[in-house]
């Protein structure tokens, strides 16, 4: 079965300091990974999508996201945070072809001035 | 393009009652999944619809069920709903072209169960 662990339920970094969000996958078979982005009472939005290809993924707002297959890892990153990435983040695993998905427990992240 | 649409955003039930829950996808997208999020259990899928067929069930009771009509909107159904039942149910569609079809995601339907 698949599973994702975001390890750290919240965090917080000062405005234009590094986002790091960390994501780890279990997948008995190559993965389709997500990173999405939750605004208060909002649904999901996809910030960007590992299919297959190019492991350093690109996405909106400025994020990017590392696919390494050795460390079963999928890290959100961004360089320098704003105000208005403050929300919750939600990594995701998907089977090839399957319309399921399995989330991690999420991570709030906090952007103090 | 219009986005996914849920009805009602929000719902107050008590214990014992029944609800219905309403999605309509983006045109054109045939396939629809609802997710259940609670600050508990997080986000876990619920089932998936394709051609109004059922293709994918997750975990829940026999009370959680769901149905698409020819023209892909999607209802799901909770029976007899339980405390535990308070959520936010969200509903994605998607594509059915390409060997990946992204979700799409709508803004959610909020259930309190009193």
């Amino acid at each position: 079965a698949q599973s994702v662990t975001q390890l750290g339920s919240h965090v917080s970094v000062s405005e234009g300091a590094l986002v790091l969000l960390r994501c780890n996958y279990s997948s008995s078979v190559p993965p389709y990974l997500f990173w999405y982005v939750q605004y208060p009472n909002q649904g999901l939005q996809l910030l960007l999508k590992y299919t297959t290809g190019a492991t350093l993924v690109k996405g909106i707002n400025g994020f990017e996201a590392e696919f390494k297959k050795s460390e079963t890892s999928f890290h959100l990153t961004k360089p320098s945070a704003h105000m208005s990435d403050a929300a919750e983040y939600f990594c995701a695993v998907g089977d090839q072809g399957a319309q399921k998905l399995v989330f991690g427990q999420g991570t709030r992240l906090t952007i103090n001035p | 393009k219009a986005g996914v649409t849920q009805t009602p955003r929000y719902l107050i039930k008590t214990r014992g009652q029944q609800v219905t829950l309403s999605c309509s996808p983006i045109s054109g997208h045939r396939s629809v999944s609802w997710y259940q999020q609670t600050p508990g259990q997080g986000l876990q899928f619920l089932f998936e619809y394709f051609s109004e067929t059922q293709r994918n069930k997750g975990n829940f009771p026999g009370r959680f069920s769901g149905r698409q009509f020819s023209n892909s909107r999607s209802e799901m159904n909770v029976s007899t709903l339980e405390l535990g039942d308070s959520a936010l149910y969200l509903c994605a569609s998607s594509s059915t072209t390409g060997s990946y079809n992204e979700q799409f995601f709508g803004p959610g339907t909020r259930l309190t169960v009193l």
